[in-house]
């Protein structure tokens, strides 16, 4: 069975920085697309960045351009988003899904909290 | 941005009764391979995000059969034939033909 294993959340203060791991296991983690989505308390489904498998193409949302940073570790099986400059209205859960178009499957996510 | 619109955004209904929810795209998500990458999710509280439908119509391994989608173009539709007790939570249309991706607000779905 497919798995995505989130981690490295927590909290942060604001202009802070983080990096969000997701380990993938249970399939070939080289040919597949990944992507992040969050989830700000009680609210619904963001769409965050999305990754090629070869990590030569990445998309980001216009609120995180400039900011997070998408990449990944093949060898490691491995996704990663390092976040900087956070902001209040970054605290979220943040999951890693596979795929970009269809994402069929999602972690359990990772809380990130921004606050002093 | 695609703005993907769901309704109604709460959804009661009685147990072995039908539901229907409809999402609305602001742009045909017909890809240029062809493809419409509309797809919905379900939340129950508590869970993560899991997979029901993918290109419009297509149920997932382990989705119940009274899951169902439908759709073209810009207009789609799930339904579920008889709601039961585990269908309780919140739906989510999704396209992924465009970039960014975007998702529907949501329909939460409860038992009257």
């Amino acid at each position: 069975e497919v798995q995505l294993l989130e981690s490295g959340g927590g909290l942060v203060q604001p202009g802070g920085s983080l990096r969000l791991s997701c380990a993938a296991s249970e399939f070939t983690f080289s040919i597949y697309a990944m992507t992040w989505v969050r989830q700000a308390p009680g609210k619904g489904l963001d769409w965050v960045s999305s990754i090629s498998p070869s990590g030569d193409s990445t998309y980001y949302a216009d609120s995180v351009k400039g900011r997070f940073t998408i990449s990944r570790d093949n060898s490691k099986n491995t996704l990663y988003l390092q976040m900087s400059s956070l902001r209040a209205d970054d605290t979220a859960v943040y999951f890693c899904a596979r795929n970009w178009g269809d994402l069929d499957y999602w972690g359990q996510g990772s809380l990130v909290t921004v606050s002093s | 941005d695609v703005v993907m619109t769901q309704s109604p955004l709460s959804l009661p209904v009685t147990l072995g009764q039908p539901a229907s929810i409809s999402c609305r795209s602001s742009q045909n998500l017909v890809h240029s391979d062809g493809s419409t990458y509309l797809n919905w999710f379900q939340q129950r509280p508590g869970q993560s995000p899991r997979r029901l439908i993918y290109k419009v119509s297509n149920r997932d391994s382990g989705v119940p059969d009274r899951f169902s989608g439908s759709g073209s173009g810009t207009d789609f539709t799930l339904k579920i034939s008889r709601v039961e007790a585990e269908d309780v939570g919140v739906y989510y249309c999704m396209q992924g033909t465009h970039w960014p991706r975007t998702f529907g607000q949501g329909t939460k779905v409860e038992i009257k």
